[in-house]
């Protein structure tokens, strides 16, 4: 079955480092899109990648999807507090194009 | 403002007993979703509806239930039959299904409701 696996599973920051999320599906996507979970809240619009190689940036966020659109990494550069949180990254496989299936999520804590 | 609300927030049900989750949106988004999240695990799709009185069983609709009856209310019954239903629900829309490219809408969360079965 299609899974999209993230790493790492969880992450311990200081404030002002930089940190890379990926996420890896076996197979072929549509598009992916990255979300941000702030604990027992709902999911946050990050940003959505469609076409092989491209990057999107969203203030200290830059996301890259690459050529084979199978994997993608969530940048953050020059951490706060306020990045703190659960990301998690969804996509559209081009084997079940009607839905879209989430990874596991990758936790983010950033110590002031 | 536009967005979805989900009620309530907390939620507890004893055993045997059907319970009725909330969702709404304002957004004039034709598709609407019903997710399952659990601790460690992504989000898993229970139902969704791409427009008005039709709706599609999704990974785990098992023990669940939904009604379309208007676009902007899309409520999630959770029944005696879903074997291990605590959980966070989480409810979305998008503008539609997909696009005619095949692109799909990004989905627009409400703020979740946490349900506890006692």
């Amino acid at each position: 079955s299609q899974e999209l696996e993230q790493s790492p599973q969880s992450l311990i920051v200081q404030e002002g480092k930089n940190l890379t999320i990926n996420c890896t599906s076996s197979k072929t996507l549509y598009g992916l899109y990255w979300y941000k979970q702030k604990y027992g809240e709902g999911l946050i619009f990050l940003m959505m990648l469609q076409k092989g190689g491209e990057e999107k940036s969203h203030e200290k966020i830059t996301a890259k999807l690459d050529e084979k659109k199978q994997q993608s990494s969530l940048h953050i550069t020059a951490s706060q507090p306020s990045h703190a949180g659960i990301y998690l990254c969804g996509a559209v496989p081009k084997t079940s194009y009607d839905k879209v299936i989430f990874g596991p999520g990758t936790s983010l804590s950033v110590i002031p | 403002d536009g967005g979805i609300t989900q009620s309530p927030k907390y939620l507890f049900r004893k055993e045997g007993q059907n319970v009725t989750l909330s969702c709404e949106q304002n957004l004039n988004h034709d598709a609407m979703y019903w997710y399952r999240q659990d601790p460690g695990q992504g989000l898993r799709l229970i139902y969704y509806s791409q427009i008005v009185n039709d709706f599609q069983k999704g990974d785990i609709a098992e023990g669940y239930s939904v009604s379309r009856e208007k676009k902007e209310s899309f409520p999630l019954t959770v029944t005696s039959a879903q074997k291990n239903p605590t959980a966070f629900y989480l409810c979305a829309s998008s503008k539609d299904g997909w696009g005619t490219s095949g692109i799909y809408n990004e989905q627009f969360f409400g703020p979740g409701t946490r349900l506890t079965v006692l």
